[in-house]
């Protein structure tokens, strides 16, 4: 099964400082998802990223996926307390028809402290 | 437009009890996936729906059963509630589930078995 890394583990930063969270798999990426969850409640949709090089970013947060589509990173510019929580990677896993298993598989997570 | 919805947001049931979860994607969503969240595992796939039929399921015992009606809102039940159980439950709704499809998730229903 698709297995994602993901790096580090966790991370305290003092506000205003960038940050960048890894996601690493030993398989071709397809669909990659990038989603920020608060404690105990629900996964928050940052991003979706497709193609190999493709770059997206929505305020201060950008996510790239690598050209060979095995690894993505989320990166912070100027973090603020409102950053805080767990970030996690999720991907889709093409079947064996080429079609999609219709199911994400996710990383352990990255919680991130921003100390103000 | 409304998010995912998740009822009831909390639970507590006794060993042994069987549980009935609920979930409404977002309007115009035919795709439901339910996933097992613990700290031990993670993020756990549990099955998924599009138009009332079940299109992948995980590895999980025969215990954990859902359906998904012609409105699209999917229910997941868990019967014989073992304390293993205890999880937080989450659904996500996309348009068509597939690949590169957008998925939003709903803010969970946190279950404990006691």
């Amino acid at each position: 099964s698709q297995e994602l890394e993901q790096s580090p583990q966790s991370l305290i930063v003092q506000e205003g400082k960038n940050l960048t969270i890894n996601c690493t798999s030993s398989k071709t990426l397809y669909g990659l998802y990038w989603y920020k969850q608060k404690y105990g409640e629900g996964l928050i949709f940052l991003m979706m990223l497709q193609k190999g090089g493709e770059e997206k970013s929505h305020e201060k947060i950008t996510a790239k996926l690598d050209e060979k589509k095995q690894q993505s990173s989320l990166h912070i510019t100027a973090s603020q307390p409102s950053h805080a929580g767990i970030y996690l990677c999720g991907a889709d896993k093409r079947g064996n028809s080429g079609g999609s298993n219709y199911k994400l598989t996710f990383g352990k997570g990255t919680l991130l402290t921003v100390n103000p | 437009k409304a998010g995912v919805t998740q009822t009831p947001r909390y639970l507590i049931k006794t060993r042994g009890q069987q549980v009935t979860l609920s979930c409404s994607p977002i309007s115009g969503h035919r795709s439901v996936s339910w996933y097992q969240q613990t700290p031990g595992q993670g993020l756990q796939f549990l099955f998924e729906y599009f138009s009332e039929t079940q299109r992948n399921k995980g590895n999980f015992p025969g215990r954990f059963s859902g359906r998904q009606f012609s409105n699209s809102r999917s229910e997941m039940n868990v019967s014989t509630l073992e304390l293993g159980d205890s999880a937080l439950y989450l659904c996500a709704s996309s348009y068509g589930g597939g690949l590169n499809t957008e998925a939003f998730f709903g803010q969970g229903t946190r279950l404990t078995v006691v």
